[in-house]
């Protein structure tokens, strides 16, 4: 199985901050590579697919980069409602495996 | 607008099994797998596998093979999960979730196991 890390587990940020999580792979997975965002109660929400492409009405402040093993999700100014925890998952063979999270807080 | 209803928590006791469903509208069921996808409390997500609804050909993750059934009823397009033989460590929300990747998530099931 490909295993996903995440870093960094906890995330305390500011609002108004540029903030990044990174995602790394044990074997290359060209793109196929996906970004979740959950709330506390909630399904979780796709944001990004293709490591970069971003799903119909995430705003624009997200970005995702990456490809191979290394992957990035950036929040250029974090905003009170970017508040979770969020997911990486590789699509590229089965099974499907995520990320360990990486939550998201106020500092 | 995709649309994905599941079916309401669950209590079971150890050793029994539960199935859920997960309904769809908006768009065509029989055109995208449907992965299910569970969250224990507290915890991370964990991919448990998929089935076609056109065919019924499904793939499980090994740690479920044994022990898992997918099924989907395109006349209904209703896809199911069944789950048997539910130790404690199987309480979990979960998820259905249509297409390659993963782009729609039904609103979850909680399943309960406790004696």
């Amino acid at each position: 199985d490909i295993q996903m890390t995440q870093s960094p587990s906890s995330l305390p940020a500011s609002i108004g901050d540029r903030v990044s999580i990174t995602c790394r792979a044990s074997q290359g997975i060209i793109t196929f590579l996906a970004w979740f965002q959950q709330k506390p109660g909630r399904a979780p929400k796709s944001l990004i697919y293709a490591a970069s492409t971003l799903q119909s009405g995430v705003p624009s402040r997200f970005s995702g980069s990456g490809s191979g093993t290394d992957f990035t999700l950036t929040i250029s100014s974090l905003q009170p409602e970017d508040l979770g925890t969020y997911y990486c998952q590789q699509y590229y063979t089965y099974p499907y495996t995520f990320g360990q999270g990486t939550k998201l807080e106020i500092k | 607008e995709v649309q994905l209803i599941q079916s309401g928590a669950e209590v079971k006791k150890p050793g029994a099994s539960v199935k859920i469903s997960c309904e769809v509208a908006g768009y065509t069921f029989s055109g995208d797998y449907m992965h299910w996808v569970r969250q224990a409390p507290g915890k991370g997500l964990e991919w448990m596998g998929l089935v076609d609804p056109e065919n019924g050909e499904t793939t499980y993750a090994e740690k479920f093979q044994g022990r898992v059934t997918m099924t989907a009823d395109t006349s209904t397009d209703t896809a199911y999960m069944e789950l048997i033989n539910l130790r404690s460590e199987d309480t979990a929300v979960y998820y259905c979730a249509p297409g390659l990747e993963l782009q729609n998530w039904g609103q979850g099931t909680l399943v309960t196991v406790s004696s």
